[in-house]
C-alpha cells in the first residue's frame, strides 16, 4: 500500500491563479479530509468527506473547493490563490468516520508546501 | 476560540528521563482525544488515543491521561529517547462530530 499520496510536493503561485493539490488513497478508507498547518497555528480543517459525492466544510473553506468522485480521490482547489494561503497542506484519511468511531485513527499524507507571491 | 491548547510550544528533556506534553481544552463535549507527533517535512503520525471514559491510557512508553473534570490530558514518554524529538499535536473529537480540532503542536528535543 502506498497509502495516502499527495501531488505536488512544492508549489509556489501567483495571486490570482488556480490550482488543484491532489490527494489519493489506496485504503479504501471512507472518510477524507484537507487540513493547513500554518506557523503557530497548529492543523486547521479545510474540508471534509464521508465518502463518494459527500463533502462538507471543516473550519477554514473560504477559498478552497473540494469534490469526492471516487473513493480513492479527493482534490482540493485553490480557485484564486492569495498569499494568506500559503501554508503547508495534508491530505488524511481514515477507514472509520472520526463522528462513529470507539477508536479512531486517521493517516495522513506527507503535504504540500505552498507558496503564493 | 481555541478549544484545544497546547501552553507549552517547546520541551527540551535529557534522554532517559520522562517527557510530560500537556494539553487542555474546553469543549465538555469532547469525548475522544489522540496525540499525533510530527517529524519535519514529513505528515503527522497517529501516537495513541484516550476515550472520555478512560482515564489512562498505555502503549509500550508512551501513556496518556485524562483528567476531564480539569479538562487536562497529559502525554508521558518514558524513557525519552532522542528519535523522540519532533512536534507532538494533542486532538480531539465532539461525539457525533466528523471533525477534530487540533492544538498548536509543542516541539519535543530529547538531548543525547
Amino acid at each position: 500500500n502506498a497509502g495516502v499520496t499527495q501531488t505536488p510536493k512544492f508549489q509556489v503561485l501567483k495571486t490570482g491563479q488556480s490550482m488543484t493539490l491532489q490527494c489519493a488513497q489506496d485504503m479504501n478508507h471512507e472518510y477524507m479530509s484537507w487540513y493547513r498547518q500554518d506557523p503557530g497555528m497548529g492543523l486547521r480543517l479545510i474540508h471534509y468527506s464521508v465518502g463518494a459525492g459527500i463533502t462538507d466544510q471543516g473550519e477554514v473553506p473560504n477559498g478552497y473547493n473540494v469534490s469526492r468522485s471516487t473513493t480513492e480521490d479527493f482534490p482540493l482547489r485553490l480557485l484564486s490563490a492569495a498569499p494568506s494561503q500559503t501554508s503547508v497542506y495534508f491530505c488524511a484519511s481514515s477507514y472509520e468516520r472520526p463522528g462513529l468511531a470507539e477508536f479512531y485513527e486517521q493517516y495522513f499524507g506527507p503535504g504540500t508546501r505552498l507558496t503564493v507571491t | 476560540d481555541q478549544q484545544v491548547k497546547q501552553n507549552s510550544p517547546s520541551l527540551s528533556v535529557q534522554e532517559g528521563r520522562i517527557s510530560i506534553l500537556n494539553c487542555d481544552y474546553t469543549n465538555s463535549m469532547f469525548d475522544y482525544f489522540l496525540w499525533y507527533k510530527k517529524y519535519p517535512a514529513e505528515g503527522p503520525t497517529f501516537l495513541i488515543s484516550i476515550s472520555s471514559i478512560k482515564d489512562k491510557n498505555e502503549d509500550g512508553r508512551f501513556t496518556v491521561f485524562l483528567n476531564k473534570s480539569a479538562k487536562h490530558l497529559s502525554l508521558h514518554i518514558v524513557p525519552s529517547q532522542p528519535g523522540d524529538s519532533a512536534v507532538y499535536f494533542c486532538a480531539a473529537r465532539q461525539g457525533g462530530s466528523e471533525k477534530l480540532v487540533f492544538g498548536k503542536g509543542t516541539k519535543l528535543t530529547v538531548n543525547p
